[in-house]
């Protein structure tokens, strides 16, 4: 067990849909990852929050959105799902960045 | 912007048949360099993190140096359970990690 959590581990929706992922990072670590990881990209990043806030965005689309509570738990939002969508979805922690991250089990999802 | 070329993409081993995988790197102010080993269906799972040219970290039968261009992971008589994807990523300017695409590694018994 690494220490962030990511629920669920699968997902399985229809083309159109909404779904959102959900991550509680390790005890202590006030920044959150999201990546995208498919068979031929490899691990994309799609944002990064700091202790609530946005601090960088990748290749993240404009049907995908995130946010950060104040329990540090982060939420990643994909609307209007199509079937490219389909992928691992990973999130992140850290405490002090340059020390690596430490990454959740990831969730599965599938779009039909 | 950060680039990241692992090589080879796919290598398989016999038992004991020791060997290197390659990461070139293009950044703009490297922070640190990071090697990670994913297992399928699983997260990566950090291995090293380099911060400078010459430096070089070992773990069990892995060892990570770096260059000003690239790093390399040796690996010293791999057995079968280091079979896995060995994943690099690079930190520039910004604090987000940019990952090469792997390589997959097999060792047979």
């Amino acid at each position: 067990d690494s220490g962030v959590t990511q629920t669920p581990k699968h997902l399985i929706t229809a083309t159109g849909q909404r779904v959102t992922l959900r991550c509680s990072p390790r005890s202590g670590d006030l920044s959150v990852y999201w990546y995208q990881q498919s068979l031929d990209q490899g691990l994309q990043f799609l944002i990064q929050y700091y202790n609530g806030e946005e601090r960088a965005k990748g290749n993240i689309l404009e049907r995908f959105s995130a946010q950060q509570f104040p329990d540090l738990h982060s939420e990643l939002n994909l609307s209007s799902l199509e079937l490219g969508d389909s992928a691992l979805y990973f999130c992140a922690s850290s405490a002090i960045s340059n020390y690596g991250y430490t990454f959740g089990s990831g969730t599965r999802l599938t779009v039909v | 912007e950060d680039q990241v070329t692992q090589s080879p993409e796919a290598l398989r081993l016999q038992e004991g048949e020791s060997s290197s995988l390659n990461c070139s790197y293009t950044v703009s102010g490297l922070r640190g360099l990071f090697w990670y080993r994913q297992d399928p269906g699983k997260g990566p799972e950090f291995l090293f993190t380099l911060y400078s040219a010459g430096e070089e970290k070992e773990k069990e039968r892995l060892k990570a140096t770096l260059t000003k261009k690239e790093s390399f992971l040796h690996i010293t008589a791999p057995k079968p359970e280091d079979s896995a994807t060995y994943l690099c990523a690079v930190q520039g300017g910004s604090e987000k990690l940019v990952f090469g695409k792997g390589t997959k590694l097999t060792v047979n018994p």
